[in-house]
This record gives C-alpha cells, sequence and structure tokens, in this order.
C-alpha cells in the first residue's frame, strides 16, 4: 500500500480482555516496528521484526505482549488480559531492509487503545 | 545505556522568529540521524534527516547541523509559522539500533 495501515484506529475494551492490533507495512519494506507511546510522551520501542531473522523483543514490558508476523508482510500485536496502565496508543513503523537504524520510518495512524 | 538526550523539552518562540532543538548521542559509530514531527493526534513523520558524512542539510526553512567530534546534532527551524508547532523527535542510530529522544513541544504563538 501506499502508507502503513494500522487497525483499528480506536479500541476500548475491558479490563482483563485480550486484544490485537494489526499493521500492514508499505510494501516492499522487510523491517517492522512496534511502538507504545503514552498520552503525552515519547516513542516507547515494543519489537522489531526483520525479514525471517527472529524478531527483537527487548521492548515488550510482559509476557502478556506478544506479536507475530506472517509471511514477512502483516504483523499483529497482541495484548493478553489487558491492565489500564496499558492505554496507550500503539504505533507501527516500517522501513526498507537495511541494517538496522540506518534508514527512517514511515509510521502508521496508531491504534489508541483504552482499557476502562 | 546508550540513548539520545534531547533539549529543551518545551519551547514556545513568536512567529516569525527561529528555533532550535539540540540532541546529543553517546555512541561514536551512529552513523544516521532523523528528525520526526508529530502534530496532536496525529502519526510521527519524518521531516529530515542527515548521515554522518556531511556537517549540514537545508530543506526550505528546516535544517539539521551534525557535530560528530561533539556528538551532537540539532534541528534549526526559521521563520517559524503556527503550521510549526507540533513535537519534534530526533533519533540516532545505536548498536545497530535506531534510540529516540524524548522530545520537544514546539508553540508557535501568532
Amino acid at each position: 500500500g501506499a502508507g502503513v495501515s494500522q487497525s483499528p484506529s480506536n479500541k476500548v475494551t475491558e479490563k482483563g480482555k485480550d486484544v490485537e492490533l494489526r499493521c500492514d507495512p508499505i510494501s516492499g519494506h522487510t523491517a517492522l516496528y512496534w511502538y507504545r507511546q503514552s498520552l503525552g510522551q515519547g516513542l516507547e520501542f515494543l519489537i522489531y521484526f526483520q525479514g525471517n531473522s527472529a524478531p527483537d523483543k527487548s521492548g515488550l514490558p510482559s509476557d502478556r505482549f506478544s506479536a507475530e508476523r506472517t509471511g514477512g508482510s502483516v504483523s499483529t500485536l497482541t495484548i493478553q488480559r489487558t491492565q489500564q496502565e496499558d492505554s496507550a496508543v500503539y504505533l507501527c513503523a516500517s522501513s526498507l531492509q537495511a541494517p538496522r537504524g540506518t534508514h527512517g520510518y514511515t509510521f502508521g495512524s496508531g491504534t489508541r487503545l483504552t482499557v476502562v | 545505556g546508550e540513548n539520545v538526550e534531547q533539549h529543551p523539552s518545551t519551547l514556545s518562540v513568536q512567529e516569525g522568529d527561529s528555533a532550535v532543538i539540540k540532541c546529543t548521542y553517546s555512541d561514536s559509530a551512529s552513523n544516521y540521524f532523523p528528525w520526526y514531527k508529530q502534530e496532536l493526534g496525529k502519526r510521527p513523520q519524518l521531516i529530515i534527516d542527515i548521515r554522518s558524512n556531511v556537517g549540514e542539510k537545508k530543506d526550505q526553512r528546516i535544517a539539521v547541523t551534525l557535530n560528530k567530534t561533539a556528538k551532537h546534532f540539532s534541528l534549526h527551524i526559521t521563520e517559524t509559522q503556527p503550521e510549526d508547532s507540533a513535537v519534534y523527535f530526533c533519533a540516532a542510530s545505536i548498536n545497530n539500533d535506531m534510540r529516540f529522544g524524548a522530545g520537544t513541544r514546539l508553540s508557535v504563538k501568532p
């Protein structure tokens, strides 16, 4: 697609429920990143996928968080047993295949998650 | 750990004035430095970037300068306009990773 597409744009869920957030990167971008941004805060790294390599999961805050990337394209971020502190905007970004950190990112519009 | 420090955290200027945001990094091997602009409720967007083989890059009213010796880089916005109001994030490639600064909230007063 022309840009990074994320869905849903907004999600309100009850505490304890599971949620799935989807990211469709730019065609041809093999690097995919998930970040979290709490209100008025900076960008918190969650997970990085590059091609068929093992993902860098070092930013996931707990074992309730997991992510998959099927077929080297679409990625799903799953949060199990959501807590109120999970409320944030979840941003996905993609970039060209290259050594990590050598090209700019294109961000999606994000999913605003609210846990009530 | 190795991070990117960004200053100031907030910046308020009058329309038409210049704005400067500074970032420092710790890894002398860092070689790529992008800047992102995030308007309220929108996605961060890449506005300019610089690689370590150049010292300055300009694009209309914005410019970025890089001092490799001192390990700092800066974003310069001239003739600021209200639509420049946003949060600006710097970033640097560190240890085969991209590290972001904490952001600067720029307000341009008409």
